[in-house]
């Protein structure tokens, strides 16, 4: 059963762009939603993060907006940019304690900016 | 920021032996280390958790004898690939998080085994 659902697969856009990434989760346990940048190579980096009290978070070109009673988030990129090509992914973690900081991944989001 | 050393970064071994991934929580003390499989254009895929001197806890599917984690001290977690086919080429990531509640995982660079 996937647990958070990621779309689309894969995003071409334009430099100076707006890239939106969407998720869906069901579990209503989760509590901490990030999302992480991934480089061909190299592990994922945490982007951005979300908790479920709060509908919005905004960090430089970059905005989490959460639909709590939807159960749906989605990544903003704003004034995309070459450099933001890589995969994206957005993870949902339950509970507290130490086992509750075991992730759960959507499937990913291959981003394309062209310039 | 937190920063998790994985390595080796890339490693090429034969069929037939064992390799061992280190990953080091460098400026934290990671009570919690997770290990992940990456496939080409694919996801995460969680194997196990491992918990500071304790036995780890593997994922449905993950053979323990295979994958043998070792957690010993609160910097340094260890990934044993036992007796490595083909089959077992992948891009293998570990992650950690130094305390229980709301902190963000950080994931090492990950270690690319290849297998001949």
């Amino acid at each position: 059963q996937q647990q958070v659902k990621q779309s689309p697969q894969s995003l071409i856009v334009q430099k100076g762009g707006i890239s939106i990434i969407n998720c869906a989760y069901e579990n209503t346990a989760f509590d901490y939603f990030p999302w992480y940048q991934q480089f061909p190579g190299k592990g994922p980096a945490l982007l951005i993060a979300i908790r479920p009290d709060v509908s919005e978070k905004k960090e430089g070109r970059f905005t989490i907006s959460f639909n709590k009673s939807a159960k749906q988030f989605s990544l903003h990129i704003m004034d995309s940019q070459p450099g933001d090509s890589a995969t994206y992914f957005c993870a949902a973690r339950k509970g507290r304690g130490n086992a509750g900081n075991m992730l759960t991944f959507g499937g990913g989001t291959r981003l394309m900016v062209k310039p | 920021g937190a920063v998790v050393s994985q390595h080796p970064s890339r490693v090429i071994c034969k069929s037939g032996t064992s390799v061992k991934i280190e990953c080091r929580s460098l400026d934290f003390q990671a009570t919690t280390m997770f290990w992940y499989r990456q496939f080409p254009k694919q996801s995460l895929m969680l194997m196990a958790t491992s918990n500071e001197g304790s036995k780890a806890t593997y994922e449905q599917g993950v053979e323990k004898d295979k994958f043998l984690i070792n957690h010993a001290s609160l910097t340094l977690s260890t990934l044993t690939v036992t007796s490595a086919h083909p089959e077992d080429s992948s891009f293998y990531i570990c992650s950690a998080s130094g305390t229980p509640d709301n902190s963000p995982l950080h994931f090492g660079n990950g270690t690319r085994l290849t297998v001949t």
